[in-house]
């Protein structure tokens, strides 16, 4: 089985600019999870995504949000960019059919976003 | 809200050595606790999990235990080797489908 996958893998913007990351999770996973990894505040949980719906979120503002298709591929999106927004965004697909449970999470290469 | 810590922040030891790393998390209600490897601006890489159930895991040179009761975990590492330098994050899984991290271990292992 291919693993999860993230496009773009590296991307520059400005302050200002919005962004949007993709995330294609393995084959028969409907759960897709989104954090954020920055050196000062290590990595936090953005939300989840099951069957086109948010299912958990994070503490983060509405400049980030998210959607999921009815292939289970997910794309993030960051309004309004500022400096604080660079960081390692990683993409994370489970099987998880409930809110809760022991199922493992598979974290994909991730992407690294600069903002200029 | 669960908080995980990971002791030492950073860690050098010679090639050859065995070595512990330390996570702590506060809220026992957990799923499953993993560990994760993470190479310089790479992703994470699995190593370990624990399922709530189980007191330990193993594989190869790495054996990961679990104790519930006391919010702890350890990773072990035997014979350490200058590629098993990265930084080493534990992770739980508690309440809702999220991992709460730790800050992780920067191992260095000098050959």
């Amino acid at each position: 089985k291919a693993g999860v996958t993230q496009t773009p893998r590296y991307l520059i913007k400005t302050r200002g600019q919005q962004v949007t990351l993709s995330c294609s999770p393995i084959s028969g996973h409907r759960s897709v999870s989104w954090y954020q990894q920055t050196p000062g505040q290590g990595l936090q949980f953005l939300f989840e995504y099951f069957s086109e719906t948010q299912r958990n979120k994070g503490n983060f503002p509405g400049r980030f949000s998210g959607r999921q298709f009815s292939n289970s591929r997910s794309e993030m999106n960051v309004s309004t960019l500022e400096l604080g927004d660079s960081a390692l965004y990683l993409c994370a697909s489970s099987y998880s059919r409930t809110s809760g449970g022991p199922e493992t999470q598979y974290f994909g290469p991730g992407t690294r976003l600069l903002v200029l | 809200k669960q908080e995980v810590t990971q002791i030492p922040a950073a860690l050098s030891v010679p090639e050859g050595e065995n070595l512990v790393l330390n996570c702590s998390f506060t809220d026992s209600a957990i799923y499953n606790l993993q560990w994760f490897r993470q190479d310089p601006g790479k992703g994470l890489t699995s190593l370990l999990l624990i399922q709530s159930s189980q007191r330990e895991q193993t594989s190869g040179r790495l054996n990961a235990s679990l104790d519930k009761s006391s919010g702890r975990s350890t990773l072990y590492i035997a014979a350490s080797q200058p590629g098993d330098s990265a930084t080493y994050l534990c992770a739980v899984k508690s309440g809702a489908n999220n991992l709460f991290f730790g800050t992780g271990t920067r191992l260095t292992v000098i050959p």
